[in-house]
């Protein structure tokens, strides 16, 4: 079945530093990809997705590609700041109803 | 504005006695669904709904019910609660997609407690 696998945390970070938070997703057909973000205290958010192989989608200075060869999408930050620490699940999306299947989540915080 | 409203957003019971969360969205969205999310599991699809008086299982299910009377509201029942459904859940939307690739519109959780 479909499956997330993302990389456990908590990733602690200075500010300005370079993230990288690893995903890799096992399906079959063509799932979309997305990266979702929980600030403390709130719902999830969508941080930004990607809908076929090689796609990259991009938000608040955050990316990821599509890497169907790997089955990978990988989330990184060139520069991180404090206002980022949250939990970010790697999601896949596949079905007619709109069904996602979670990572665990891993756990980013930034100090000053 | 628009979004996703749960109630209560903290609850605490003790085991066996009937509780509802209510969810509502302002978006006129088709899909709806319940999630559980728990640590080091993520979130899990407890129900889903494909429109009105159309739901299914999730992944799941066991020990709660839904239903889907109105388009914008999908309530989640545990008619008999136990401490192993302590946990964080959320609520979320969506307009009907296909190939899943839809975003989903999260509530802001209710952190249940069964003693």
């Amino acid at each position: 079945g479909n499956s997330v696998t993302q990389m456990e945390g908590p990733v602690t970070l200075s500010e300005e530093a370079f993230l990288t938070i690893n995903c890799t997703y096992t399906a079959t057909g063509y799932p979309s990809l997305f990266w979702y973000v929980q600030y403390p205290g709130e719902g999830l958010q969508l941080l930004l997705k990607a809908t076929k192989a090689d796609d990259k989608g991009s938000n608040k200075g955050f990316e990821a590609t599509y890497r169907k060869e790997t089955t990978s999408f990988h989330l990184e930050k060139g520069s991180v700041q404090v206002s980022d620490s949250a939990v970010y699940f790697c999601a896949l999306g596949s079905g007619g109803y709109n069904k996602l299947i979670f990572g665990a989540g891993t756990r980013l915080a930034v100090h000053p | 504005e628009a979004q996703v409203t749960q109630n209560p957003r903290y609850l605490i019971t003790v085991t066996g006695k009937k509780l509802t969360v209510t969810c509502s969205q302002n978006m006129n969205h088709e899909y709806m669904s319940w999630y559980r999310q728990d640590p080091g599991l993520g979130l899990r699809q407890i129900y889903y709904s494909m429109n009105v008086e159309v739901t299914d299982k999730g992944d799941v299910p066991e020990g709660y019910k839904v239903s889907r009377k109105e388009k914008r509201n999908f309530p989640l029942i545990l008619e008999s609660p136990s401490p192993n459904q302590t946990s964080l859940y959320f609520c979320a939307s969506s307009p009907a997609g296909t190939q899943g690739g839809v975003t989903q519109y999260f509530g802001p959780g209710t952190r249940l407690t069964v003693l």
